[in-house]
């Protein structure tokens, strides 16, 4: 079966610092995979979403990136935090068609920034 | 653009009252639909997702959603609530594009259920 996994599941970070929360995905290959970012007293926004290795989409301009160095492994980073990073983020994959679209999410990671 | 409302921030109910989380899309093509739960301390899961057919889906734990194609709407019900289902509770939709293409997923922004003992 198919498993996700992403880390670290909590972080602070001073103001400036530099950000990198990392996701694989196993059990599976080729998968759609995707960075969310859930703010307080907000829904979950899409940040980042990949097709394939080295394909990334960025949904929203911010200060944050994302690659995909290998097929199952999605990488979000940041040069400097801001406040406003704060948050939780979840990374989650999908199969393709014979999934019917279903999304399945890691752990997810909350970040505050200090 | 797509968008996806849930009415209600908070809800407390009583332990067997019944529960019915309101959530509204704005798209005008086929979307597929979900109900993901986020229990405290947990990650995300899944509760029931909607693709065709029968509008009236069933999930798990007792969940049911019906899909209301004229409303716009895919409600989220329970007959008689537990402490254990007190969590966040995300409606989701994303559009069916054809061919087996999807747009993204869209969340709505939660609605935190409390239920009381």
């Amino acid at each position: 079966s198919q498993t996700i996994h992403q880390w670290p599941a909590t972080l602070v970070q001073p103001v400036g610092s530099p950000l990198s929360l990392e996701c694989t995905v196993e059990g599976t290959s080729n998968p759609n995979l995707y960075w969310y970012r859930q703010a307080a007293g907000r829904g979950l926004q899409l940040l980042f979403y990949s097709v394939g290795i080295g394909q990334i989409s960025s949904e929203v301009p911010q200060n944050l990136s994302a690659s995909r160095p290998q097929d199952r492994q999605f990488i979000l980073s940041s040069k400097k935090l801001l406040l406003s990073d704060s948050g939780f983020y979840l990374c989650a994959f999908t199969l393709g068609r014979s999934s019917g679209n279903t999304i399945y999410f890691g752990e997810g990671s909350w970040l505050t920034v200090v | 653009a797509q968008s996806v409302s849930q009415h209600n921030h908070h809800v407390i109910l009583s332990e067997a009252a019944s529960l019915e989380l309101g959530c509204n899309y704005s798209y005008g093509g086929t979307v597929n639909l979900f109900w993901y739960v986020q229990y405290p301390g947990q990650h995300l899961q899944l509760l029931l997702k909607y693709f065709s057919g029968d509008p009236l889906v069933k999930g798990i734990k007792g969940f049911e959603a019906e899909f209301i194609k004229s409303k716009f709407s895919f409600n989220l019900r329970k007959p008689s609530v537990q402490w254990s289902d007190t969590a966040e509770y995300f409606c989701a939709v994303n559009a069916a594009l054809g061919g087996g293409s999807q747009g993204n997923l869209i969340f709505g922004k939660g609605t935190k259920l409390s239920v009381k003992p």
